[in-house]
């Protein structure tokens, strides 16, 4: 099946700062790469998401970015604030199974 | 505005009992799964259903297992709960034609003394 890995595990910015998470998958069949951001104590939400087809998208301060060559995709957010502290998952479609694998998670850090 | 709801936020039981956990979704939505999230691994499927009465095996099934009687709710259970089954359990639903964006329930602790 499907593995996914997300680097780093915990990731400590100054406000204003940029972060990047990055995440690996093994199936190349897959096509569909989200990104959930799980604030403390809540439950996790959609930001972004990419399919195969395309290699770059960006919503305000959040960017993601795929390469299927090498079967990998990051999140940028820039210009961080406090409120981007959370947890970011990572997570690839894997066609045969039919269901979604996540990465381990980043806990993201944002320091006013 | 999707709202999918779980039966309890925190939950203590003794090893051995059975455990019901349920999930209802208010949106139509044809699947459902169940994680569990647990430190440094993420979100983990359990199991995942795309219809009433059906259901498939995620990546970690061992020890539990799932009722989807009715389109809107998903019971997951553990017929006779372990120690290594406290975690978070996490359940998400997705319409068909959009499979990929889940929207999840506030989530259960479960802790197993």
């Amino acid at each position: 099946g499907e593995n996914v890995e997300q680097h780093p595990s915990t990731l400590s910015v100054q406000e204003g700062d940029s972060a990047v998470i990055k995440c690996t998958y093994s199936d190349s069949a897959s096509n569909y790469f989200p990104w959930y951001k799980q604030e403390l104590g809540k439950r996790p939400q959609l930001i972004i998401d990419i399919r195969s087809n395309v290699g770059e998208k960006k919503d305000q301060r959040i960017a993601v970015t795929l390469n299927k060559t090498a079967k990998h995709f990051s999140l940028h957010i820039t210009e961080t604030q406090p409120e981007d502290s959370a947890v970011y998952f990572c997570a690839a479609y894997y066609n045969a199974g039919n269901m979604l694998t996540f990465g381990g998670g980043t806990r993201l850090m944002v320091k006013p | 505005d999707v709202k999918v709801t779980q039966s309890s936020r925190y939950l203590v039981k003794r090893t051995g009992e059975k455990v019901f956990l349920e999930c209802v979704q208010d949106m139509d939505h044809e699947n459902m799964f169940w994680y569990r999230q647990d430190p440094g691994l993420g979100l983990r499927l359990i199991y995942f259903s795309y219809d009433v009465k059906m259901k498939e095996k995620g990546d970690i099934p061992e020890g539990y297992s799932v009722s989807r009687e009715k389109k809107e709710r998903f019971s997951l259970i553990l017929e006779s709960a372990s120690t290594n089954q406290t975690s978070m359990y996490l359940c998400a639903s997705s319409l068909t034609g959009d499979l990929y964006e889940q929207y999840f329930g506030p989530g259960t602790r479960l802790t197993v003394t």
